[in-house]
């Protein structure tokens, strides 16, 4: 087990750019989480996955954003078009839950810049 | 959503003393953790205490679920502390997203 991998941990892009962040979870966990935190703020949930199947999409979460989890491992978010509000900490989690019983454990984060 | 609220926002301690920080919640939760995050951004469990009291090394903390809020001791404060302290609290018919409080900045100087 070694832990919640996120790459790249750095992207600058211009404006405009489409961008996609891999996340790879702790294989035994089964939900796998996103979330986007800005300068000074704390997190804000984005989507999540149970297995394979995306179970809730934030209002946070425009029509130019889209998420992955193919076979219920890896995930990947992609943002079109990339604006300059854009530019935040992307953090992705994984968790098991079993008889209500849960933890997160967070990735080291992927940092975009759109300029 | 489940409203979070930290305080206080900034706290700067002496290297050796001893600090308290307060999370407040404003309803019933199944899960509330404790991050740190350091300055690459890593976001570092530091306990998952939805009740109760944990102890680890120089840090502890208290859930009072009934009273809907915890505490995070950090005692004989070192630099290595610094850094953005979070709680986040989650709850089963939210289907366990977690919410977050703004956090609590800590700059312990040597």
């Amino acid at each position: 087990d070694t832990g919640v991998s996120q790459n790249p941990r750095h992207k600058i892009t211009k404006r405009g750019q489409n961008v996609t962040f891999r996340c790879d979870p702790i294989s035994e966990h089964n939900r796998l989480y996103w979330y986007r935190q800005t300068l000074g703020q704390g997190p804000e949930f984005l989507t999540y996955f149970q297995n394979e199947a995306q179970l809730e999409k934030s209002r946070l979460l425009s029509d130019r954003f889209s998420a992955e989890r193919p076979k219920g491992s890896f995930s990947t978010l992609e943002i079109q078009r990339t604006e300059q509000g854009d530019s935040a900490m992307y953090l992705c989690a994984s968790s098991f839950i079993f008889r209500g019983v849960y933890g997160y454990t967070f990735g080291s984060g992927t940092r975009l810049t759109v300029v | 959503g489940i409203q979070v609220e930290q305080s206080p926002p900034d706290l700067i301690l002496q290297e050796g003393a001893n600090s308290t920080l307060r999370c407040n919640f404003s309803d019933s939760v199944n899960n509330l953790q404790w991050f740190h995050q350091n300055p690459w951004g890593q976001l570092i469990n530091l306990f998952y205490i939805p009740s109760g009291t944990k102890q680890n090394g120089r840090l502890s903390a208290t859930t009072v679920a009934t009273e809907r809020y915890s505490l995070l001791y950090i005692s004989s404060s070192q630099t290595t502390d610094s850094g953005v302290y979070f709680c986040a609290v989650g709850r089963q018919s939210n289907d366990y997203k977690l919410s977050f409080g703004a956090g609590t900045t800590v700059t312990v100087r040597a």
